[in-house]
């Protein structure tokens, strides 16, 4: 069965702590994985779209990064406002969406 | 400005009621969701369409009905035949097969 699985659910970090979110994937056929950041009570925002084992992306303080089993989204002297849930989903050979449960991210000052 | 606009942002309903949420999207995106957020859980797939006049359920239709007469437009009625739909309602577009896109979300409330 295709799943995909956040950790941790919650991580909190000393602002300047930098560290990195894991998305593991079980998928027939990946056709994309993609991140996204999520405010309370806000819509997710399209973050990365990765689509390749090695392939990088960046922005700003955010690198996301892809192998043949998992992502890593890592965060680099993150500061308050990067605080959010970041979303991992993974389409299939199919073309569907499987969506992860997510990491809340807390950065204190 | 481009992009997917949801209406209203608050709604509550009472028991026996049917409501409906509004989602209107001007990026000329073909497919269009329907998803239900609960908390500590993941995005649940309610209803999605790829093309006008059609749409497919996703994995919690039941208690839910869509309607796609237009490209920008993908109302979602919840039925009073839907038990516990005290959630966040989130619609999303999305060219064909590409990344999708997400509006502000509507939260609906039993009273």
């Amino acid at each position: 069965e295709d799943q995909v699985t956040q950790s941790p659910e919650a991580l909190r970090l000393q602002e300047g702590e930098s560290s990195s979110l894991n998305c593991s994937y079980t998928v027939s056929g990946l056709r994309g994985l993609f991140w996204y950041r999520q405010d309370p009570g806000k819509g997710p925002e399209f973050l990365f779209t990765l689509y390749s084992a090695g392939e990088e992306k960046e922005k700003e303080r955010l690198k996301a990064t892809l192998t043949k089993k998992e992502s890593f989204l890592h965060i680099t002297a993150p500061k308050p406002e990067d605080s959010a849930t970041y979303l991992c989903a993974v389409r299939d050979s199919n073309y569907q969406l499987i969506w992860g449960a997510g990491t809340k991210l807390i950065i204190k000052p | 400005d481009g992009g997917i606009t949801q209406s209203p942002k608050y709604l509550f309903r009472k028991e026996g009621q049917n409501v409906t949420l509004s989602c209107e999207q001007n990026l000329n995106h073909d497919a269009m969701y329907w998803y239900r957020q609960d908390p500590g859980q993941g995005l649940r797939l309610i209803y999605y369409s790829q093309i006008v006049n059609d749409f497919q359920k996703g994995d919690i239709a039941e208690g839910y009905s869509v309607s796609r007469e237009k490209k920008e437009s993908f109302p979602l009625t919840v039925t009073s035949a839907q038990k516990n739909p005290t959630a966040f309602y989130l619609c999303a577009s999305s060219p064909e097969r590409n990344t999708i896109y997400f509006g502000e979300g509507s939260w609906l409330t039993v009273v």
